[in-house]
């Protein structure tokens, strides 16, 4: 089973809307991150959360990890077409297993 | 300051033949990262190494593939005998990270094999 499950699988939203990508661990998370990726190209890093109840914001996006650090929520505001593309959140066990590894991925197509 | 360089970035390759993509990891980080993402999948972990060492391989299929990052020169993700299932993108990720110190992967663009 995955161990790191995003939500929704897809999201096709109006230029201009709010939106919001969900990312729920098995485990508890001691480190969350979230990457974007745009189609046939490498991962670009958006940030990086560590804390219970921590959120960080770049630009429009802001993400957030909850209380029990099992959930993490990444929100856009005001989407652009920009901002299409898979994102993807990852989990760091690499104080464990030695792993880095990703969630399902969540494929955003904004219309202008 | 370059980032991570993967090569080739477009591979074709007949069944049966061996398919070689190598990583070049950011300057100063000695631990590379290999995933595999397949047409509308995500990214899924294969093996993870440091210099001369492989640390974590347990998402390496246990035939035709393996994975090595020498002393000198870049990482290389050999693939032997190829078949159809092989063709995916294949990224590279590197990290300065030493001891306990995390920190963000920094990807390459991927190599995009197909077999023919």
């Amino acid at each position: 089973s995955q161990e790191l499950e995003q939500s929704p699988q897809s999201l096709i939203v109006q230029e201009g809307k709010n939106l919001t990508i969900n990312c729920t661990s098995s485990k508890t998370l001691y480190g969350l991150y979230w990457y974007k990726q745009k189609y046939g190209e490498g991962l670009i890093f958006l940030m990086m959360l560590q804390k219970g109840g921590e959120e960080k914001s770049h630009e429009k996006i802001t993400a957030k990890l909850d209380e029990k650090k099992q959930q993490s929520s990444l929100h856009i505001t005001a989407s652009q077409p920009s901002h299409a593309g898979i994102y993807l959140c990852g989990a760091d066990r690499r104080y464990t297993g030695n792993q880095f590894y990703f969630g399902t991925g969540t494929s955003l197509t904004v219309i202008p | 300051n370059a980032g991570v360089m993967q090569n080739p970035r477009h591979l074709v390759r007949r069944r049966g033949q061996e398919a070689r993509l190598r990583c070049s990891p950011m300057k100063g980080h000695s631990h590379v990262y290999w995933y595999r993402q397949l047409p509308e999948e995500g990214l899924k972990f294969m093996v993870y190494l440091q210099k001369e060492n492989i640390i974590d391989e347990s998402g390496m299929p246990k035939e035709r593939f393996s994975a090595e990052f020498p002393k000198e020169g870049p990482s290389i993700l050999r693939i032997q005998q190829v078949v159809r299932g092989d063709s995916a993108a294949y990224f590279c990720a590197s990290s300065p990270r030493t001891g306990s110190n995390t920190g963000e992967l920094f990807f390459g663009e991927g190599s995009r094999l197909t077999v023919l």
